[in-house]
């Protein structure tokens, strides 16, 4: 595709139910990254992925959280029993090879904003 | 932990002015420290790349640089224009690992 794809683009949700974001990768780039950015907040690391593994899961805040990817593209990042401090938005970034030394330019996504009530 | 910070407070400038913004961090240096602009509603978009063995890039009208002495990196923006008005965002990256640790971001205003 033409560029990152997020859906949905905004979810508003009850406490304590389970939301599921999903992000498309520009065609053929290996590496993707989620973030959280809150108000005033800036870009939290939650997940990396090198095709569908992710050796680095480290940012995830609690075990509520989880996101896999299917055929080295498509990932979709689960919340589990939403809580309000989980509002925020979602930000995936893909890039070409990630990792290897040599840096890699990150492209956004427009981000899913969640809020919950 | 690595700590990045960025001068939290808006900075705003003159149309025609450079806007200078910081990027300070603590620890270890980088392999790689980017610069992104983010507008509001909007995903980061990549501006620039620096290595920890550059002094400086540039890019039309944008200049960085980076003292790994002072951990720090400026941000240039000369003959600044209204369009110019977003968040930036720096970015360190560590070598060997695509991890990027981003700073909260200032906000830039230019004031026709």
């Amino acid at each position: 595709g033409a560029g990152v794809s997020q859906s949905p683009s905004n979810k508003v949700t009850e406490k304590g139910k389970d939301v599921e974001l999903r992000c498309d990768p520009i065609s053929g780039h290996t590496a993707l990254y989620w973030y959280r950015q809150s108000l005033g907040q800036g870009l939290e690391f939650l997940i990396y992925f090198q095709g569908n593994s992710a050796p680095d899961k480290s940012g995830l805040p609690s075990d509520r959280f989880s996101a896999e990817r299917t055929g080295g593209s498509v990932s979709t990042l689960t919340i589990q029993r939403t809580q309000q401090e989980d509002s925020a938005v979602y930000l995936c970034a893909s890039s070409r090879r990630g990792g290897g030394g040599a840096s890699e330019t990150q492209y956004f996504g427009p981000g899913t904003r969640l809020l919950v009530l | 932990s690595q700590k990045i910070e960025q001068n939290s407070e808006a900075l705003n400038i003159q149309e025609g002015k450079t806007a200078t913004l910081t990027c300070n961090y603590t620890n270890y240096s980088p392999a790689y420290l980017q610069w992104y602009r983010q507008d509001p509603g909007r995903g980061p978009v990549f501006l620039l790349l620096i290595r920890e063995n550059e002094k400086e890039k540039r890019k039309e009208r944008l200049k960085v640089t980076f003292d790994t002495t002072l951990k720090q990196s400026l941000f240039h923006i000369t003959a600044s224009q209204p369009a110019d008005s977003a968040t930036y965002l720096c970015a360190l990256i560590y070598g060997g690992y695509q991890k990027v640790t981003f700073g909260i971001g200032t906000k830039l205003q230019v004031i026709p």
